[in-house]
């Protein structure tokens, strides 16, 4: 198993600002992955961090909105920037186990609400 | 296109049995996957279903026919506690997850 730290656990943010959003994991693993869920919704994967490579965004994510680090394979950061209120939402790390480097553990969560 | 359907809500009664279907159209299969999410915390791992037939772990089980694109996850004993949210997901043949709107389960005394 894996233990997944994940913060801030909440902010409230102006918009145009950025935030930063930190997922430590307490093993190495090779893939992490960032998703975001609106409340009583499912989840939209953002993008999949390798270390040592570019993240790999999904259709309708931008790096430069959603600009992501990689730089061992514990630690990975997240940043919203140029925040508006529809980023409003809980932004989830998630780490690859099971089979096929599946999600298997997810961080705890980062609600952000911006306004 | 990709799709995963299961039912928005469900209500069952304390010590009681419940069963949550979800079928799925994806392109390829690489996997069948349950969550299980409680308000305001993240996602944990059930269950894994990658041949055909029933997985049990516990209380729970989960079972899977490729050939029909159906999976249901099984939950006996029921406890106030199994108030949650589940997820179906599958890994299509990009081993990508692709979730199920999630059913809402609540479990009444």
């Amino acid at each position: 198993s894996a233990v997944i730290s994940q913060k801030p656990s909440r902010d409230i943010c102006q918009r145009g600002t950025s935030l930063t959003i930190q997922c430590q994991v307490d093993s190495q693993v090779t893939m992490m992955f960032w998703y975001r869920q609106q409340p009583g919704q499912s989840l939209t994967l953002i993008a999949t961090a390798n270390q040592g490579s570019e993240a790999t965004y999904e259709s309708g994510f931008v790096i430069d909105k959603f600009p992501i680090s990689r730089p061992n394979l514990t630690f990975s950061t997240l940043t919203v920037s140029n925040m508006s209120p529809e980023d409003s939402s809980i932004y989830l790390c998630s780490v690859g186990s099971l089979p096929e480097n599946t999600e298997a553990f997810f961080g705890q969560g980062t609600r952000l609400t911006v306004v | 296109g990709q799709n995963i359907d299961q039912p928005t809500e469900m209500t069952a009664t304390e010590g009681a049995i419940v069963q949550i279907n979800c079928t799925y159209q994806t392109s390829g299969f690489n996997g069948l996957f349950w969550y299980q999410q409680h308000a305001g915390e993240a996602p944990t791992f059930l269950s894994y279903n990658v041949l055909d037939g029933l997985e049990e772990k516990g209380r729970f089980s989960s079972f899977l026919s490729r050939s029909k694109g159906y999976s249901y996850l099984l939950l006996k004993e029921l406890q106030m506690k199994d108030s949650a949210s589940y997820f179906c997901a599958v890994k299509d043949s990009n081993y990508q997850l692709i979730w199920g709107a999630g059913t809402k389960l609540i479990i009444k005394p």
